[in-house]
């Protein structure tokens, strides 16, 4: 247990549905980070949240949306999904705002969108 | 845009032997090189983070190099052992100096 908690674990929804994934950052940490990795595309930077706060942003599209709330947990909305959007999402945190501390990170989501 | 290259074909080496992985990259100048293990369809385990200032890092059997001029890092896994076979991945934090950007790993399988 990396101490990073996904749920859910498995997702399968139909194109044009939406759906929220949900991440509890490891105890301590203040940012979160979440994560597409395809087998194409390899892990993809989506967005990172510091104590409430939205940092960076990377490939992110916009039907996806993130949050992260008062108790640090984040959830990632994701919505009018596409087959495209199948994919494992991962979630995860570290202690700083920056890349000078390891990630830790959780399990994963697998979604299939079919 | 910053671009980070690793080997895409897997290395195969024999238990025992010297593994190493190479991880180039372009247009950007990192203060942090990290590396990541990953196994089928599990998360990402952070291994070990190297600074800009810094040429070389070790953990255990592990060995990370960082060469700024060829913007290049290797990262080394002595007597390895099949129980090391795994992907790899290399990171560099973005150019918005916050979250990492992945290079798409190698994969290392390491036989008995």
């Amino acid at each position: 247990d990396s101490g990073v908690t996904q749920t859910p674990k498995h997702l399968i929804t139909a194109t044009g549905q939406r759906v929220t994934l949900r991440c509890s950052p490891r105890s301590g940490d203040l940012s979160v980070y979440w994560y597409q990795q395809s087998l194409d595309q390899g892990l993809q930077f989506l967005i990172q949240y510091y104590n409430g706060e939205e940092r960076a942003k990377g490939n992110i599209l916009e039907r996806f949306s993130a949050q992260q709330f008062p108790d640090l947990h984040s959830e990632l909305n994701l919505s009018s999904l596409e087959l495209g959007d199948s994919a494992l999402y991962f979630c995860a945190s570290s202690v700083d705002v920056g890349a000078n501390y390891g990630y830790t990170f959780g399990s994963g989501t697998r979604l299939t969108v079919v | 845009s910053q671009k980070i290259e690793q080997n895409s074909e897997a290395l195969n080496i024999q238990e025992g032997k010297t593994a190493t992985l190479t991880c180039n990259y372009t247009n950007y100048s990192p203060a942090y090189l990290q590396w990541y293990r990953q196994d089928p369809g599990r998360g990402p385990v952070f291994l070990l983070l190297i600074r800009e200032n810094e040429k070389e890092k070790r953990k255990e059997r592990l060995k990370v190099t960082f060469d700024t001029t060829l913007k290049q890092s290797l990262f080394h896994i002595t007597a390895s052992q099949p129980a090391d076979s795994a992907t790899y991945l290399c990171a560099l934090d973005g150019d918005s100096g916050y979250a990492l950007n992945f290079g798409k790993g190698t994969s290392l399988l390491v036989t008995p």
